[in-house]
Formats: C-alpha cells, structure tokens, sequence
C-alpha cells in the first residue's frame, strides 16, 4: 500500500503566518491527493482534492500543489479557526490511505 | 441539502459484531461512493473500505479485510458496514463519507466501543 508521510508532525505559529504542510508519498499517484482539515469533535472536512482544487466554499488562503510524490498545504495567512489537525489521502490506489497528519497549533 | 446521518453509538464485546448505518439524502444515493473511515481515540484517520453504490463494488483496509462487510440499501439511500470478531483496537469514531475523487460530505460519526 502506499504510505503517506506528513511533515511536521506539529507546526507552532501564530495568527497572519503563513503555514506550510507537507504530505509525501512512498510511490509516485500523480495528483490524486486530497487534504482535510479535523477540528476537535468534529468529523473531517474536504479542502482540496486533486492536490489543487479547492472545494466549494473553502476560503482562497488555503492552497495545495505538487504531483508525483511531494505535496504541500499552504495557508497564507492564519485565522484563529485554523488551527487544527490536517491530513492528506491518496487515492491512486487501493487501499486508499491518509497520512498521520498535522497538527497546527497557536505558539 | 446534502447530509449524511448515522446509527447511534454502541458497545460491543470482543468477537461480537456490530452494524453501523449511514442514510444519505439530498442527492441521487447512486451517483457518489460511500467511503468509511475511523478514528481510535486520540489518533488519526484510518481508511476502512469504500463501496461503489451503482454495483457494489467493494475495495477494503488490510486491517479489516475479511471482518468486515459493506452494504447498500438504494431503496432507502442507506449504507451499511458490519464489523464481525471486534477486537478491542477496534474501538472507534466510524464515519461514513459520500466519495466520488474524495470526500465532500461526512457522517457525524459513530463511536464504537468493545470492551469487555
């Protein structure tokens, strides 16, 4: 199966910085990569889907790029709803898989 | 508008079975997979298995490969996964999530406990 490695593990910075996450895959999928976003109690929510498409309704500050292997989740610009946990998953192959996540948290 | 709403939670022992159904309205049940994911308690998401609602096509974790069963009702727009020989890493919020290149719309989650 293909693994999804995400760094950092943990990402520390305060509202207005610019956050960037990264998601690598263990084979090449092209760009079939989703991102999410969980906040505490809550189920996921969908932010991006073939690495650049925002889905409906994301704000314009969450942005993802990359192909191949090497993925990143840029945020431009933090607001305090933001801080969360964010995954991404692959969907090139079956089994489908996420990686173990981001957790961006206030510093 | 599109939702997806599930059973209630439960607590199970180990080696027994649990259902768990998901019942999507708002859209045409057939047109979007179901996908299901959990979550063990302060972990991260784990894929569990996705049926394809047009055929029944199903595709599923190594780590429940083989205890573990997708269904669908088209009559109803409900999905269902059963989970047979719980263990107690088991223990998890499930969601079921409408799916087509990732999930759009999720389930609010079903907390399933096996405990002895």
């Amino acid at each position: 199966e293909i693994v999804l490695t995400q760094s950092p593990a943990t990402l520390s910075l305060s509202p207005g910085e610019r956050a960037t996450l990264s998601c690598r895959a263990s084979q090449t999928i092209s760009n079939f990569l989703a991102w999410y976003q969980q906040r505490p109690g809550q189920a996921p929510r969908l932010l991006i889907s073939d690495a650049s498409n925002r889905d409906t309704g994301i704000p314009a500050r969450f942005s993802g790029r990359g192909s191949g292997t090497d993925f990143t989740l840029t945020i431009s610009s933090l607001e305090p709803e933001d801080f969360a946990v964010y995954y991404c998953q692959q969907r090139s192959n079956w089994p489908l898989t996420f990686g173990g996540g981001t957790r961006v948290e206030m510093k | 508008q599109v939702q997806l709403e599930q059973s209630g939670a439960e607590v199970k022992r180990p080696g027994a079975s649990v259902r768990v159904s998901c019942k999507a309205s708002g859209y045409t049940f057939t047109t979007y997979g179901i996908s299901w994911v959990r979550q063990a308690p302060g972990q991260g998401l784990e894929w569990v298995g996705f049926i394809a609602t047009h055929n029944g096509n199903t595709h599923f974790a190594e780590s429940v490969q083989g205890r573990v069963t997708l269904t669908t009702d088209t009559s109803t727009s409900t999905a269902y996964m059963e989970l047979r020989s719980l263990r107690s890493d088991d223990t998890a919020v499930y969601y079921c999530s409408r799916y087509r290149v990732a999930s759009d719309y999720w389930g609010q989650g079903t907390l399933v406990t096996v405990s002895s």
